[in-house]
């Protein structure tokens, strides 16, 4: 996947408890965006960074916070997970000028 | 509010025939539109794009049209084969790098 890594891929927890899922590039691209994938909705886009320390809010941003410390690490974190949470989670990466993302595996998670 | 979607959510299609996905977009502001093919378990991968300034373009057995008048986009894929399998989504993006999806389509087909 192109240099992307997701971590962990899986994850199953209870609600109430903090979940932080990591996304790893080797590309040394500036942009980074995590989007969640649910059936009937496509992907949404939940937070994005354009550069360390840049971050912002997507559509779906709610419960959900982001830091972005180091070029090559975007992290997703919900800091009381819910039940409705649950959802496959994608890193994606791109440059300024590149239009088009490159999408890592994908992280699973589910909240109980 | 302005979203991208896809006309159908589910296509079979014969191996051999040639598939038509369809995508309605509603944001006149985008300038730029890209499909991807989903398989299962893993991220969605760049097929093909265009540009509001085109009308058609080509690659590899895979058509992208663009209708600005009525903000449709479709991909045609041609001999459709059993690794076309997949979710395929339309990508619309108004020129700030964040993309904006429809819901999908997931093609199967048979053989």
């Amino acid at each position: 996947d192109a240099g992307i890594t997701q971590s962990p891929r899986h994850k199953v927890t209870e609600t109430g408890t903090p979940v932080t899922l990591r996304c790893h590039q080797t590309e040394n691209h500036r942009y980074m965006y995590w989007y969640r994938q649910d059936p009937g909705h496509g992907l949404r886009l939940i937070h994005y960074s354009y550069g360390v320390k840049d971050t912002d809010k997507g559509e779906v941003s709610d419960g959900y916070s982001v830091s972005r410390s180091k070029t090559e690490d975007f992290l997703l974190t919900l800091e009381s997970a819910t039940s409705s949470q649950t959802s496959v989670y994608f890193c994606a990466i791109t440059d300024p000028g590149a239009n088009v993302l490159t999408f890592g595996a994908g992280s699973r998670l589910t909240v109980l | 509010g302005e979203s991208v979607g896809l006309h159908l959510p589910t296509l079979s299609v014969q191996e051999g025939d040639n598939s038509i996905i369809n995508c309605a977009y509603s944001n006149s502001a985008s300038d730029y539109f890209i499909w991807y093919k989903q398989e299962s378990g893993k991220g969605p991968q760049f097929i093909i794009d265009i540009r509001s300034n085109m009308d058609k373009r080509q690659g590899q057995r895979v058509t992208v049209l663009l209708n600005k008048t009525v903000k449709h986009l479709s991909l045609q894929i041609a001999a459709t084969q059993p690794g076309d399998s997949a979710v395929y989504f339309c990508a619309e993006t108004p020129n700030d790098y964040k993309l904006s999806f429809g819901a999908g389509t997931t093609v199967t087909v048979r053989a």
